[in-house]
């Protein structure tokens, strides 16, 4: 069962334009969803989040959309960059039964993102 | 300040073996969660340590097992390796459930 699923394998865009990468997720109990990027041969870098209260936040060049109800995020970058092109993975974080959370995420399968210059 | 450190990078077994994953985690941090991650597939949660103990388990049989140590630094062992194992292994620390840092992975290969 794929909670948080990213359906485009890969992206293509020019240097300058938005990138824009897409999630759903299914599990109402996710609280809090996190973007990372991931260069070959290293591990994941946390990028942004966003907790389930607000709907958007921005970190530069970076914004993360939420819309719980259509249980959809997106991660916009603008202008982007060649230096941008790696694998982005959304991941999610659940709320336990007494309301606390252990940290465990829940990934989706990456999207290839390849900034042409 | 050293980040999240792997041990080894890479590594190849045969079936039936047994291995051995060693993490350090990021200084000050107390919580160690293991991934593993497939060819073409995003991260997949095996387990979190914290306090040297078991707190919480994804979907993985028992021959997935890890431990904490009191310096917080942490194992993962896999016992009766199959085929399937065969995967990137990522170690990630935090502070209790702030955002979690990954270290680079170990390579595994089960021929």
């Amino acid at each position: 069962d794929q909670q948080v699923k990213q359906n485009s394998p890969s992206l293509s865009v020019q240097e300058g334009r938005i990138s824009i990468l897409n999630c759903d997720y299914t599990n109402s109990m996710f609280d809090y969803f996190l973007w990372y990027k991931k260069y070959p041969a290293e591990g994941p870098t946390f990028l942004i989040s966003i907790s389930s209260i607000k709907d958007k936040n921005e970190d530069g060049r970076f914004t993360v959309f939420l819309n719980k109800s259509a249980k959809h995020l997106s991660l916009h970058i603008v202008p982007s960059q060649p230096g941008d092109s790696a694998v982005y993975f959304c991941a999610a974080r659940i709320i336990n039964a007494g309301g606390t959370s252990y940290g465990k995420l829940t990934f989706g399968q990456g999207t290839i993102l390849t900034v042409h210059p | 300040d050293a980040g999240v450190t792997q041990s080894p990078t890479h590594l190849i077994k045969t079936r039936g073996q047994q291995v051995t994953l060693r993490c350090s985690p990021k200084s000050g941090h107390d919580t160690v969660s293991w991934y593993q991650q497939a060819l073409g597939q995003g991260p997949q949660f095996i387990f979190q340590y914290y306090e040297e103990e078991e707190r919480q388990r994804g979907n993985f049989p028992d021959r997935f097992s890890g431990h904490q140590f009191p310096n917080y630094s942490s194992e993962l062992n896999v016992n009766a390796l199959l085929l399937g194992d065969s995967a990137l292994y990522l170690c990630a620390s935090s502070f209790i459930t702030d955002e979690q840092f990954f270290g680079p992975g170990t390579r595994l290969t089960v021929l």
